[in-house]
């Protein structure tokens, strides 16, 4: 079975500057998904960035990318210039794109990123 | 397009009755997943259902726990007999269909359920 281990309970961050999220993971398989969801306050899951295997350029959106390492099974992301909005749960998930189960998201237990002023 | 719709927000219930969660998935959307998250912890998966169908319930409890999504209306998470453990958030999420390559569940804000 597949594990996703955040290492960071927590973290902060001063405002504008840039902070890095653990994760790593476990898996035998070679084609899947990972991805990056913020929770807030308000708890809505909201998608971050997704990186898929097979693709060896690490994914970016904006002021948010990934350093994927699958030889290493790591996926952590950057937040850069953080904002007080960035404050949040932040989760590391995988999802396996082949076999029966690959509408599976598997989480890890989260980050709490505090952004200071 | 209004999101994945969960309600209620908020559910208190006394130890021993029944909760009643609901979804309703995005339009167009024909595939949902349900997922609970405990205190401290990430999200876990429960149960993928497609209308009238129940493709995997792997992750529900063996007892007390069951989900259904009709034909015409919500997805319907149902716990009987809450006990204290049964607290946490419950999480639904749809999708348009399971094995599209660059698909990605969208989640609503979940129901905080508190069994007192």
């Amino acid at each position: 079975a597949q594990t996703v281990t955040q290492s960071q309970p927590e973290m902060s961050v001063q405002e504008a500057e840039t902070v890095t999220l653990s994760c790593t993971y476990d898996t035998s398989e070679s084609d899947y998904y990972l991805f990056w969801y913020k929770q807030p306050p308000s708890r809505q899951m909201i998608l971050v960035i997704r990186q898929e295997a097979y693709k060896q350029q690490n994914a970016t959106e904006n002021r948010f990318s990934v350093n994927f390492q699958k030889a290493a099974k790591s996926f952590s992301l950057k937040i850069s210039d953080s904002q007080l909005g960035d404050a949040a749960m932040y989760f590391c998930a995988y999802r396996s794109d082949s076999g029966g189960s690959n509408y599976k998201l598997t989480f890890g237990k989260g980050t709490l990123l505090t952004v200071n002023p | 397009n209004a999101g994945v719709m969960q309600n209620p927000r908020h559910l208190v219930r006394r130890r021993g009755q029944e909760a009643r969660l609901r979804c309703s998935p995005m339009k167009g959307h024909s595939h949902v997943y349900w997922y609970r998250q405990l205190p401290e912890e990430g999200l876990k998966f429960m149960v993928y259902l497609q209308k009238e169908n129940i493709i995997d319930e792997s992750g529900m409890p063996k007892e007390r726990f069951s989900a259904e999504f009709p034909k015409e209306g919500p997805s319907i998470l149902r716990i009987q007999q809450v006990v204290r453990g049964d607290s946490a958030a419950y999480f639904c999420a749809s999708s348009p269909w399971s094995r599209a390559l660059n698909t990605e569940a969208f989640f609503g804000q979940g129901t905080r359920l508190t069994v007192v």
